[in-house]
């Protein structure tokens, strides 16, 4: 079965350092892969989209994901946090099945917390 | 949020009533999707639609019905079949067959009591 799995619930962090929200993820044939943000009580905002070509993807809001074939994953990372940055974090991918392939499969999402 | 609308924001409704939430897009976009948001369990598929009068069953569609009459809207009717409806709506949309991100209205909470 087709699946995202982000295995942090929460991700703490200091403003200024370096942050890594994980995702990996099973999928049949290339996977296509994407990351959103949520705010409270917000829809989510498209950051970033790993679909062939670099492996290393470059988003909004200086973030950027690291698509690695062999471990299956694509984590979200970001030089420097701010606290603005505090947010849910969600990992997804397109479902490669048959006549689904209009579908995204989401992670479970993971909060970040960025600490002043 | 820019392109898709979603009301009201807050829906309040007694236990038994149907109720329809609305979804619009200005975005041209052909296919339509309909997500439940629960605390701790990521968004869930109910129902999703990629063009005019068609639609299609997603994860979670028992209790739940669609239309898909227009380009631009894609209502959700929750009835009351739907066991636990106090959720978080979220509508989405994206391009067509080969761009593939969605991008999202602001949601509307709905509480059943």
């Amino acid at each position: 079965a087709q699946s995202v799995a982000q295995p942090e619930d929460q991700v703490n962090v200091a403003e200024g350092n370096p942050l890594t929200v994980k995702c990996t993820y099973s999928v049949s044939g290339n996977p296509y892969l994407f990351w959103y943000v949520q705010y409270p009580n917000r829809g989510l905002q498209f950051l970033l989209k790993y679909i062939t070509g670099d492996n290393l993807v470059k988003g909004s809001y200086g973030f950027e994901a690291e698509f690695n074939k062999s471990q299956t994953s694509f984590h979200l990372k970001k030089p420097s946090a701010l606290v603005s940055d505090s947010a849910l974090y969600f990992c997804a991918v397109r479902d490669n099945t048959g006549q689904s392939s209009y579908k995204l499969i989401f992670g479970s999402g993971t909060r970040l917390l960025v600490r002043p | 949020d820019g392109g898709i609308t979603q009301s009201p924001k807050y829906l309040f409704r007694k236990e038994g009533q149907n109720v329809t939430l609305s979804c619009e897009q200005n975005l041209n976009h052909d296919a339509m999707y309909w997500y439940r948001q629960d605390p701790g369990q990521g968004l869930r598929l109910i129902y999703y639609s990629q063009i005019v009068n068609d639609f299609q069953k997603g994860d979670i569609a028992e209790g739940y019905s669609v239309s898909r009459e227009k380009k631009e809207s894609f209502p959700l009717t929750v009835t009351s079949a739907q066991k636990n409806p106090t959720a978080f709506y979220l509508c989405a949309s994206s391009e067509g067959w080969t761009v593939y991100e969605q991008y999202f209205g602001p949601g509307t909470r709905l509480t059943v009591t």
